[in-house]
């Protein structure tokens, strides 16, 4: 079974460019979630999705940031007019279920997102 | 929220000896609480995990035990080998919450 999918795993943007980052979840699960991580720091939540739905965005900033995870194809996760402070590791994990009937995410490798 | 603490930031051991993690969480109502190890460049990887139900949980060299009237959590690693360098996270879950709330982790290094 393949993993977590996130692509790209590096990207580079210049300051007011837009950020796509894409994750597909292990086959069979419905539920993705996207935390970011600053260096030297914790995982943040940011945004948990089911098929066509946001379930909590609670922790993505209002402005600039968006996700959506359509019924066909992976999760985005979209940043625009990046500045320097989004700068960070962003990691997607799925779950096969909603809640905490098993609460355990897979996570991927992570996009790591450069803003010059 | 839930709030998850985890200190101190490093821990440094010899090769061959136990290591011991401890985390703290703020929501009784919490009831999973998984840690999570990610190595340099990659993504964490669910090590060991344990429910309210139960205090120890064991997996050959790493355990888990959960104090949930002190609110407390210990990630224990016996016999470490340099392999075992990484930072573990740990998390808890509440069943009402769709999300895992993470420590900021602690860089584990073993010393051959």
């Amino acid at each position: 079974n393949a993993g977590v999918m996130q692509n790209p795993r590096h990207l580079v943007r210049r300051r007011g460019q837009e950020a796509r980052l894409r994750c597909s979840p292990m086959k069979g699960h419905s539920h993705v979630y996207w935390y970011r991580q600053l260096p030297e720091e914790g995982l943040k939540f940011m945004v948990y999705l089911q098929k066509e739905n946001i379930i909590d965005e609670s922790g993505m900033p209002k402005e600039r940031f968006s996700a959506e995870f359509p019924k066909e194809g992976p999760s985005i996760l979209r940043i625009q007019q990046v500045v320097r402070g989004d700068s960070a590791a962003y990691f997607c994990a799925s779950s096969p279920s909603q809640r905490g009937n098993t609460g355990e995410l897979f996570f991927g490798e992570g996009s790591r997102l450069t803003v010059l | 929220g839930e709030n998850v603490e985890q200190h101190p930031s490093t821990l440094s051991v010899q090769e061959g000896d136990s290591a011991v993690i401890k985390c703290t969480y703020s929501d009784s109502a919490s009831n999973y609480f998984p840690w999570y190890k990610q190595e340099l460049g990659k993504g964490p990887q669910l090590i060991i995990d344990i429910r309210s139900n139960v205090g120890e949980k064991k997996d050959q060299r790493i355990a888990v035990t959960l104090n949930k009237t002190a609110k407390h959590f210990s990630l224990h690693i016996t016999e470490t080998q340099p392999e075992d360098s990484a930072v573990y996270f740990c998390a808890a879950h509440t069943g009402a919450n769709s999300k895992l709330t993470f420590g900021k982790g602690i860089t584990l290094s073993v010393r051959p």
